[in-house]
């Protein structure tokens, strides 16, 4: 099982509403990622983070933004949720191995 | 265009049976091919990771074959159980990046009857 937490596990907000995802593990990765999930779809990333105070855009365009100020949190703010953001959010992170290690996602439902 | 397929999209089988899933790719370069298990409502979760020069590589009842002169892998799953179904999900990583940038497939969906 590995260490890495994602809170909440799920979240229905309305319109407009900022929103924090929270992703932690204490495994010391200095890789971090984001993800964006539909149902029966293929993950995108949508973030990632090579460590501390590092973050770049991944390969889907994303209106959320991501911060790395300490190895261990890496979390995904949405400033104005729409209903096109309802979606699977799984964050994960990467060991020396190049083993990536997945959190149990967020669901995340905007009305 | 760097892609993933997989086949089946979903596939039912009865608990005790075997049961073999194909991913063909197209990525170049290629670092590796992992799969993963992903319970509903779940992360992830590795499986098996191979390199170019790996051929096979077992977990438990779990075993990833390799080609990557034809760009095709498949896992079997041997005497499956309730608990295998899941989506597996095939993924390619390149080395033509830093980041070693991952290709994901859409998965196969087992379901695994009693």
């Amino acid at each position: 099982e590995a260490d890495i937490y994602q809170t909440p596990r799920y979240l229905v907000i309305g319109t407009g509403k900022k929103i924090t995802l929270e992703c932690s593990q204490t495994m010391g990765h200095d890789k971090m990622y984001w993800y964006q999930q539909d149902p029966g779809m293929e993950l995108h990333l949508i973030h990632y983070s090579y460590g501390v105070n590092s973050t770049e855009k991944g390969d889907l365009s994303s209106e959320s933004t991501v911060s790395r100020i300490r190895t261990e949190h890496f979390p995904l703010t949405l400033e104005s949720a729409r209903p096109s953001h309802t979606s699977q959010y799984l964050c994960a992170s990467t060991d020396r191995g190049d083993i990536q290690y997945f959190g149990a996602g967020t669901r995340l439902s905007v009305l | 265009k760097n892609q993933v397929e997989q086949s089946p999209q979903s596939l039912i089988i009865l608990e005790g049976k075997n049961c073999t899933l194909q991913c063909n790719y197209t990525v170049s370069p290629f670092s590796n091919l992992r799969w993963y298990k992903q319970d509903t409502g779940r992360g992830p979760v590795s499986l098996t990771i191979m390199t170019f020069s790996e051929n096979t590589k077992s977990n438990g009842r779990y075993t990833a074959t390799l080609d990557a002169d034809t760009k095709q892998s498949s896992l079997h799953i041997t005497a499956s159980q309730l608990s295998d179904s899941a989506s597996y999900i095939c993924v390619v990583s390149d080395r033509g990046s830093t980041l070693g940038r991952l290709y994901f497939g859409r998965g196969t969906q087992l379901t695994v009857w009693p």
